[in-house]
C-alpha cells in the first residue's frame, strides 16, 4: 500500500496568513493526488484533483502542486471559513489511501 | 443538484450484519462510479470500496475484503454496502461518494453524502 504522510498534523495560523501543507508518499506515482477539506461534523469537500487542478467553485486562494512523492496544498490568504482539517489522498493504486489529516486552527 | 443520502446505520453486535443504503439524485446514476469511505470517531478517512457505473467492477480495502459487499441498483438509483461479520474496529461514520466528473481517473470523489454512523459493540 502507498502510505501518505502529511505535515504538520496541526497548524496554528491567523486570518490572512499564507498556509502550506505537505503530503509525502511512500512511493512515487505521478500526479494522481486529491485534497479535501473537512469541517467538524460535515462530509469532506473536494478542493484539488490531479495534484494541481482546482475543483470548480473552490476559491482561487487554494492551490496544489507537486508530483512523484511530494505534494503541497497552499492557501494564499487564510479566511475564517478555512479553519478545518485537510486530507490528501492518492488514487494511483488500490487501495486508495489518505493522509492522516492536517488540522488548521485559529492562532 | 447532486444529492446523496445514506441510511441504515445503527448499533450492531460484533459478528452481526448491517446493510447501508445511499439514495442518489440529480445525476445519471449509472454513468458514475460510486464509493464508500469511512471515518472512525476522531480519526482520519479510510477508503472502503468502489463500484463502477455499470456495477461490473468492484474493489475493496483489505480490511473489509471478504466481509463487505458493494452493489448498486440502477432502477432505484441506490448504492448499497452489505456489511457482514462486523468487528468493533468497523465502528465509523460511513460516507457514500460520487466519482467527480472532472478527474480523468477513478478515485476522486465529489460530492459526498452526510454519512451514517455504524457502531459495533456488545
Amino acid at each position: 500500500d502507498i502510505q501518505m504522510t502529511q505535515s504538520p498534523s496541526t497548524l496554528s495560523a491567523s486570518v490572512g496568513d499564507r498556509v502550506t501543507i505537505t503530503c509525502r508518499a511512500s512511493q512515487s506515482f505521478g500526479s494522481w493526488l486529491a485534497w479535501y477539506q473537512q469541517k467538524p461534523g460535515k462530509a469532506p469537500n473536494l478542493l484539488i484533483y490531479e495534484a494541481s487542478s482546482l475543483e470548480s467553485g473552490v476559491p482561487s486562494r487554494f492551490s496544489g502542486s507537486g508530483s512523484g512523492t511530494e505534494f503541497t496544498l497552499t492557501i494564499s490568504s487564510l479566511q475564517p471559513g478555512d479553519f478545518a482539517t485537510y486530507y490528501c489522498q492518492q488514487y494511483n493504486t488500490y487501495p486508495w489511501t489518505f493522509g492522516q489529516g492536517t488540522k488548521v486552527e485559529i492562532k | 443538484e447532486v444529492h446523496l443520502l445514506e441510511s441504515g446505520g445503527g448499533l450492531v453486535q460484533p459478528g452481526g450484519s448491517l446493510r447501508l443504503s445511499c439514495a442518489a439524485s440529480g445525476f445519471t446514476f449509472s454513468s458514475y462510479a460510486m464509493s464508500w469511505v469511512r471515518q472512525a470517531p476522531g480519526k482520519g478517512l479510510e477508503w472502503v470500496s468502489v463500484i463502477s457505473g455499470s456495477g461490473g467492477t468492484t474493489y475493496y480495502a483489505d480490511s473489509v475484503k471478504g466481509r463487505f459487499i458493494i452493489s448498486r441498483d440502477k432502477s432505484k438509483s441506490t448504492l448499497y454496502l452489505q456489511m457482514n461479520s462486523l468487528r468493533v474496529e468497523d465502528t465509523a461514520v460511513y460516507y457514500c461518494a460520487k466519482q467527480s466528473p472532472h478527474s480523468s481517473r477513478y478515485g476522486v470523489w465529489d460530492p459526498w453524502g452526510q454519512g451514517t454512523l455504524v457502531t459495533v459493540s456488545s
